[in-house]
């Protein structure tokens, strides 16, 4: 079956550190979705990937869908408190997307 | 652009009861509505995909009778958990799309069975 492995699990940084997250498959996605959730509250979206090897930023927040379309990774720079949350990629394929385990994020101010 | 809502945020019931919940877009028409379960500090799984006018797709081991799915229009999808259960206790969040794998979720709704 598929997998999906998001890494890592958790993060506990120092605000204005870079952040790094990725997302790797075993099998080829249409398109790579990263998402942010806050407690309580449903997903919102934050960049949304369509081509092989395509690079995107929003802000400070910068993603790639990989090559081989089995993965991607989301960068966030010079970290601020409101970027605490959990990140899910959510790569797309049979117009329906599948959720990574979650990133979790924690900035030390 | 691209808002979802959802009613009730949250909802209390006693076991064997049902309860509705609603998912609208609101500036938008959706062709696609999509219904996931959350259980704390899991991830999000998707329980049924539909579409307007047409009888709801139900992911492997999700109950098509016991989780009842209405799109009745562009902006409105419900889920009607029938005879709910402890075990249903969960955040349900709902999602909507307009023809890309874009999905944009509205806020959720907290169920307690008791």
């Amino acid at each position: 079956g598929q997998q999906l492995n998001q890494s890592p699990q958790s993060m506990f940084i120092q605000e204005g550190e870079d952040v790094s997250m990725n997302c790797t498959s075993s099998s080829i996605f249409n398109t790579w979705l990263w998402y942010k959730q806050e407690p309580g509250e449903g997903p919102v979206l934050l960049i949304a990937l369509y081509k092989a090897g395509e690079l995107t930023s929003n802000g400070r927040l910068t993603a790639q869908f990989g090559i081989t379309r089995k993965d991607s990774f989301l960068n966030i720079s010079a970290s601020i408190p409101s970027d605490v949350g959990i990140y899910f990629c959510a790569p797309g394929g049979a117009q329906k997307l599948v959720f990574g385990q979650g990133t979790r994020l924690t900035i030390n101010p | 652009g691209a808002v979802v809502s959802e009613h009730p945020s949250w909802v209390i019931c006693k076991s064997g009861t049902s309860v509705k919940i609603e998912c609208r877009s609101l500036d938008f028409q959706a062709t696609t509505m999509f219904w996931y379960r959350q259980f704390p500090k899991q991830s999000l799984m998707l329980m049924a995909t539909s579409n307007e006018g047409s009888k709801a797709t139900y992911e492997q081991g999700v109950e098509k009778d016991k989780f009842l799915i209405n799109h009745a229009s562009l902006t409105l999808s419900t889920l009607t958990v029938t005879s709910a259960h402890p075990e249903d206790s969960s955040f349900y969040i709902c999602s909507a799309s307009r023809l890309t794998y874009e999905q944009y979720f509205g806020p959720g709704t907290r169920l307690t069975v008791t």
